[in-house]
């Protein structure tokens, strides 16, 4: 079946400092794959998306390459603020449906 | 702000009882609306998809009889947990399709504790 599993464990890094969470993938065919963020007390926001191998998403300052040949898609991002403190979740779509399965998330909390 | 709104985010019941919870969609409207269940450190799993107009689709392994599901207009869904028993804690979320554009909102979800 169709899954995602991000790294164990919570992330705490420095202000400026590099992030990457990292996301892998099983899934039968060709599916889309997003990174969710949910800051304290909101929903999930979908926060950038690939929907093709080698395709790049970014926003904010986050990124992320759709790797077919790894099955991943890590998250990065060169310098994190505080503001960047939330839980990201890794998913995919494998049939364009909005039908999502979900990693377990991570907690990122960057300290000033 | 947000567009999917989530009511109540936190319940707390007696086991047995029933408890509803409504996922409402606040400018635009949703043909589809999707339920998930978060355990702690968990991810979200997928519940079901809720139809409006019609019945909703669900999981493997989730009973149907047990998460009752109504989605009689294009803004609001409701999942009622009939009951209730301690198991059925959780933490749930909803998330709406915009009918027009195809785009995915999630609600802020709803923490449901049952004593």
């Amino acid at each position: 079946g169709n899954s995602v599993t991000q790294m164990e464990g919570p992330v705490t890094l420095s202000e400026e400092a590099f992030l990457t969470i990292n996301c892998t993938y099983t899934a039968t065919g060709y599916p889309s794959l997003f990174w969710y963020v949910q800051y304290p007390g909101e929903g999930l926001q979908l926060l950038l998306k690939a929907t093709k191998a080698d395709d790049k998403g970014s926003n904010k300052g986050f990124e992320a390459t759709y790797r077919k040949e790894t099955t991943s898609f890590h998250l990065e991002k060169g310098s994190v603020q505080v503001s960047d403190s939330a839980v990201y979740f890794c998913a995919l779509s494998a049939y364009g449906n909005n039908r999502l399965a979900f990693g377990k998330g991570n907690q990122v909390v960057v300290i000033p | 702000g947000a567009v999917v709104s989530q009511h109540p985010s936190r319940v707390i019941c007696k086991s047995g009882t029933s408890v509803k919870i409504e996922c409402r969609s606040l400018d635009f409207q949703a043909t589809t609306m999707f339920w998930y269940r978060q355990f702690p450190k968990q991810s979200l799993m997928l519940m079901a998809t809720s139809n409006e107009g019609s019945k909703a689709t669900y999981e493997q392994g989730v009973e149907k009889d047990k998460f009752l599901i109504n989605h009689a207009s294009l803004t609001l869904s409701t999942l009622t947990v009939t009951s209730a028993h301690p198991e059925d804690s959780s933490f749930y979320i909803c998330s709406a399709r915009d009918q027009s554009t195809g785009e995915l909102f999630f609600g802020e979800g709803s923490r449901l504790t049952v004593l």
